[in-house]
């Protein structure tokens, strides 16, 4: 059983339309971060979130900590073929205790 | 400056053989951490070195184990392969230990298949 469920496991969409994927877990997290991966690399960070109800943007991504800090979802306007890939949510339980949801694995289609 | 390079990038091994794989972690990193990656457990992490001691370790059986380096060049060992050891296993070094809000950045992985 994971810790972080990542949802959904897969997505497939057109270019220009947007997305939310979700990592939810039942445990609090001090922070968590969001990272995406591509074929044949390792996982590139995104971003980390720290407080309960944050919201960060980095140009059409944005990224919400959940009040609880619980939950996290990462939303895409108008994706692009470059969104393609592997978007990983790592939670801290502490400041030595990381976990990694499975992933979602987006594809976009031109 | 150079990314994290992990060396071998494929490997195929046989059950029973042992493997060691290697990092080389960005230059004035001194942490390093290991993680397995598979389609069906998603990235599990194995343990963290800093300094050249091991600070963090995940939920592994012994057969795996690790090392670093007074450059902190870091090396990762399993012995006595088995066919669900394989694997993409990546590496992660860091200014600071994982989790103290210093950024990881890994390498491209190695790719261990174990017939």
């Amino acid at each position: 059983t994971q810790l972080l469920e990542q949802s959904p496991q897969f997505l497939s969409i057109q270019e220009g339309e947007n997305l939310t994927v979700y990592c939810n877990s039942s445990s609090v997290f001090s922070s968590l971060q969001w990272y995406r991966q591509e074929p044949g690399e390792g996982p590139v960070l995104l971003v980390t979130v720290v407080t309960g109800g944050e919201v960060k943007k980095l140009k059409r991504l944005t990224f919400q900590f959940g009040d609880a800090r619980k939950d996290s979802s990462l939303h895409i306007t108008a994706a692009q073929p470059g969104d393609t890939g592997l978007y990983l949510c790592a939670g801290f339980k502490n400041n030595n205790d990381m976990r990694f949801g499975a992933g979602t694995r987006l594809t976009v289609k031109p | 400056k150079a990314g994290v390079t992990q060396t071998p990038r494929y490997l195929i091994k046989t059950r029973g053989q042992q493997v060691t794989l290697s990092c080389s972690p960005i230059s004035g990193h001194r942490s390093v951490s290991w993680y397995q990656q598979t389609p069906g457990q998603g990235l599990q992490f194995l343990f963290e070195y800093f300094s050249e001691t091991q600070r963090n370790k995940g939920n592994f059986p012994g057969r795996f184990s690790g090392r670093q380096f007074s450059n902190s060049r870091s090396e990762m060992n399993v012995s006595t392969l088995e066919l669900g050891d394989s694997a993409l296993y990546l590496c992660a070094s860091s200014l600071g230990l994982a989790g103290s809000f210093y950024e990881q950045y890994f390498g491209p992985g190695t790719r261990l298949t174990v017939t």
